[in-house]
């Protein structure tokens, strides 16, 4: 299985300042298609998963553009401009190129 | 708006079984492939199966291959995980999910399976 590896897993922020996560992963995610099926998830204290981001830089409708994505092949990141207060909470990547697909093992926002 | 509603989750004795269903709204759902994700509790998430629009294809991660099943009735708006032989390891939030872009893109809400005795 593809490993997926985060990093850093608590990452304490201030509001209004930039924020980064890193995620790697053990095998190349450029799929036989031509696409890189990487997303990015943000799981807020006692809700459901929400997609952010796929196939590495796509913001999902209703996303801020304060968030953006970037890398390729098993090296990606996940930035946030100016972290605000509703921005708390635990980030995952997700790979969709090779089944099983696999999660990262989270990163945790505070402020 | 898209809608996933999960249901069917409860308590069960290890070597049990257990049926979820997911209720979907809002969007034609015979024509996207769906899956079901869980977490185990304070845990991170585990892509546990997919399934086709037609339900001809479906895979599973290793660890529920044949003691898991998943199903879907398209005339329904309905997707199943039918669940055979629990473990303890199999504790977990279930998540319905759409499968748009090789991930998924709206979830529902989640329904608790918990595996003790």
């Amino acid at each position: 299985d593809v490993v997926m590896t985060q990093s850093p897993l608590s990452l304490p922020v201030t509001l209004g300042q930039p924020a980064s996560i890193s995620c790697r992963s053990s095998q190349s995610l450029v799929h036989s298609d031509g696409n890189t099926y990487l997303n990015w998830f943000q799981q807020r204290p006692g809700q459901s998963p929400r997609r952010l981001m796929y196939k590495v830089s796509n913001r999902d409708s209703g996303v801020p553009d304060r968030f953006s994505g970037s890398g390729s092949d098993t090296d990606f990141t996940l930035k946030i401009s100016r972290v605000e207060a509703e921005d708390v909470g635990v980030y995952y990547c997700m790979q969709g190129t090779h089944w099983p697909w696999t999660f990262g093992q989270g990163t945790k926002v505070e402020i | 708006e898209v809608q996933l509603v999960e249901s069917g989750g409860g308590l069960v004795q290890p070597g049990g079984s257990l049926r979820l269903s997911c209720a979907a709204s809002g969007f034609t759902f015979s024509s996207y492939w769906m899956s079901w994700v869980r977490q185990a509790p304070g845990r991170g998430l585990e892509w546990v199966a997919n399934i086709k629009q037609d339900g001809s294809e479906k895979y599973y991660v290793d660890s529920v291959k044949g003691r898991f099943t998943v199903s879907r009735d398209n005339a329904k708006n309905s997707l199943y995980l039918q669940m055979n032989s629990l473990r303890a390891d199999d504790t977990a939030v279930y998540y319905c999910a759409r499968v748009n872009q090789h991930t998924g893109d709206f979830w529902g809400q989640g329904t608790l399976v918990t595996v003790s005795s």
